[in-house]
This record gives structure tokens, C-alpha cells and sequence, in this order.
């Protein structure tokens, strides 16, 4: 998957504990994004990252928050989970912003709160 | 073709046979197209990209299809096989602006091909 890793791949939790998801990439992109893929909505945006320590939101933004110290890690914290947030959230780079950037996508991590 | 909702729509086919994936998009400033292919428990690949300036553009086995009169999209695929079977969507993108990535997906085709 593009030299992106993310973990945890599987994770359950309990309404109201803090998690925090990371993604890894190998590809020196920098651009990041983490989405969530929910049945009915597809792919939304929660968060995006342009560079070290640059950040903004996405469509999806409440109630998550994002790290991004280093060029290859991108952080997404659930602050206090809730089971609406229970979903399959994966992380995406780009090379660039240009008019025909490709996104390419980790493999996922399935995240349950229960 | 692709629509919002809990049921995807699916298409069956046999092996060898030429599928065709359709998706109707709904802004006419989108510029730039994807598709992806999604297989179960893995992250969405890139498949092909077409930009709005062209109407038709091939890859290996497969070819993207632009009408932007009509605002839709199709995926061909060709001899299809068993290991394409997955679950295809679309993305577009508008243009001006940054963009950051910011792609709107549509639901997603299930193709399913038996052998």
C-alpha cells in the first residue's frame, strides 16, 4: 500500500477512553489526510496535513485531532470516544496538490467503541 | 452506477467477459477524476485518473470513459477476472482553489466475477 503503515489495524474500545491511530509513511509525501469510511457516507474527510506542524480540517473534523511532528507520522486522536466514531478510518498521501494528484491509501484501521 | 445509500449497486459477471462500472457525478467545475478499486478488508487502490479535458483514457486492461455533457463516468474493464472482483468507486475533484486532496467519493460498484 504505497509504503503507508497504520496501527493499530483492529481496535476496541469504550465510550469516553481517548485513541489514538498512527500512520506511517515511507514515501517522504507531504501531504497526509485521514479519512473514515462509513456504509452510506463512503470516504469523508476528517483532517488533512500539508507539512510538519501544518494542519487543517476536513468535512468530518468534530470531535478528532491530528498530530503531524515528522513528515512520516500523521497522528488521529479521538479525544473521548463515542460509538458514533466507530468506523474504518484510513490514512492517505499525495505528492502534491496539483490538478491530477493521486491519493494512495493505507490499509485501514478498524476501530469499534463500544 | 453508483448512489447514496446503505445497498451498493453490483454488477455480476463471468470470467473473460468486459465489464462496465458507471458513476454520475454531480459538480460540472470537477476537473480531475480517480477511480479506485477496493478490495475486503484493504485500503482503496488507485486504478486510473482521467482529467476533465480528455474523454477517453486507457490503462492496462481497463479504460475510463468521460461525458462531461451528461456528467458521468464509466470504468471498462476488460477480460475481467476473478481477482476483480471488489468493490469500485469514483472520485472527483473541482477545480481552482487548493485542493489538498479534497476528493468527493461516490458509494462504490460491487463487481463480483465467477469463475
Amino acid at each position: 500500500d504505497a509504503g503507508i503503515t497504520q496501527s493499530p489495524r483492529h481496535k476496541v474500545t469504550e465510550t469516553g477512553t481517548p485513541v489514538t491511530l498512527r500512520c506511517h509513511q515511507t514515501e517522504n509525501h507531504r501531504y497526509m489526510y485521514w479519512y473514515r469510511q462509513d456504509p452510506g457516507h463512503g470516504l469523508r474527510l476528517i483532517h488533512y496535513s500539508y507539512g510538519v506542524k501544518d494542519t487543517d480540517k476536513g468535512e468530518v473534523s468534530d470531535g478528532y485531532s491530528v498530530s503531524r511532528s515528522k513528515t512520516e507520522d500523521f497522528l488521529l486522536t479521538l479525544e473521548s470516544a463515542t460509538s458514533s466514531q466507530t468506523s474504518v478510518y484510513f490514512c492517505a498521501i499525495s505528492e502534491s496538490t496539483g490538478v491530477d494528484e493521486k491519493l494512495f491509501f493505507g490499509s485501514g484501521t478498524q476501530l469499534s467503541v463500544l | 452506477g453508483e448512489s447514496v445509500g446503505l445497498h451498493l449497486p453490483t454488477l455480476s459477471v463471468q470470467e473473460g467477459d468486459n465489464s462496465i462500472i458507471n458513476c454520475a457525478y454531480s459538480n460540472s467545475a470537477s476537473d480531475y477524476f480517480i477511480w479506485y478499486k477496493q478490495e475486503s478488508g484493504k485500503g482503496p487502490q488507485f486504478i486510473i485518473d482521467i482529467r476533465s479535458n480528455m474523454d477517453k483514457r486507457q490503462g492496462q486492461r481497463v479504460t475510463v470513459l468521460l461525458n462531461k455533457t451528461v456528467k458521468h463516468l464509466s470504468l471498462q474493464i476488460a477480460a475481467t477476472q476473478p481477482g476483480d472482483s471488489a468493490v469500485y468507486f469514483c472520485a472527483e475533484k473541482s477545480a481552482g482553489g487548493t485542493s489538498y486532496g479534497k476528493l468527493t467519493f461516490g458509494q462504490g460498484t460491487i463487481l463480483t466475477v465467477h469463475p
